[in-house]
């Protein structure tokens, strides 16, 4: 069936550093993705989107890149800081309202 | 200021009991939709509406029940039929004249059996 899932279920990375936390879709239709940011016990917060047409969108100290050939996103966050602690999850949709979600990778920062 | 709210935020049911969660947004938006997540997995979808009156079931409906009366309201109702209703329960609402616009979440009803 249809997913959207990611690689790894935790990342740590130092305090200043560049994280980077991947996703992958199975739909080839899925043309429009988002990322969000979900802290503990919150609910999930919009980060950055992409479109299919695009390869790569940068935000505030954030990046998302598309690969549409291996269906493949990646989120890029610079300057890591410990406020980029929580999980984020990719979300994929083929242009209706529904999105298929990913499970999460928690982003764990290090003094 | 725009949001969409959930309530209550904890909530504990008993064995046989049924309970309903809220969900109120002021954003104007068509469509609405509940969520369940589970740890260590993905958001998975119960209900969803789109317009007032009418709504459909996502992956994960038994057990649980919807209405829309209003376009700013969609409660939802966990039965006694839904066997493991503990999890963390979200909330969201997006504008449908814009496809792929992206959801506003509420920030989750967070219900234990006892």
């Amino acid at each position: 069936g249809e997913s959207v899932g990611l690689h790894l279920p935790t990342l740590s990375v130092q305090k200043g550093d560049n994280s980077i936390i991947n996703c992958a879709y199975s739909n080839s239709a899925s043309d429009y993705f988002i990322w969000y940011k979900q802290e503990s016990g919150k609910g999930p917060q919009f980060i950055i989107d992409i479109r299919s047409n695009m390869d790569k969108r940068q935000g505030q100290r954030v990046t998302v890149l598309l690969n549409k050939t291996v269906k493949h996103l990646s989120l890029q966050i610079a300057a890591t800081q410990p406020g980029d602690s929580a999980v984020y999850f990719c979300a994929g949709t083929s242009g209706t309202y529904k999105y298929i979600f990913g499970t999460g990778t928690r982003l764990k920062v290090l003094a | 200021d725009g949001g969409i709210t959930q309530s209550p935020k904890y909530l504990f049911r008993k064995e046989g009991q049924n309970v309903t969660l809220s969900c109120e947004q002021n954003l104007n938006h068509d469509a609405m939709y509940w969520y369940r997540q589970d740890p260590g997995q993905g958001l998975r979808l119960i209900y969803y509406s789109q317009i007032v009156n009418d709504f459909q079931k996502g992956d994960i409906a038994e057990g649980y029940s919807v209405s829309r009366e209003k376009k700013e309201s969609f409660p939802l109702t966990v039965t006694s039929a839904q066997k493991n209703p503990t999890a963390f329960y979200l909330c969201a609402s997006s504008i449908l004249s814009r496809a792929g616009d992206g959801y506003t979440f509420g920030s989750g009803t967070r219900l234990t059996v006892v």
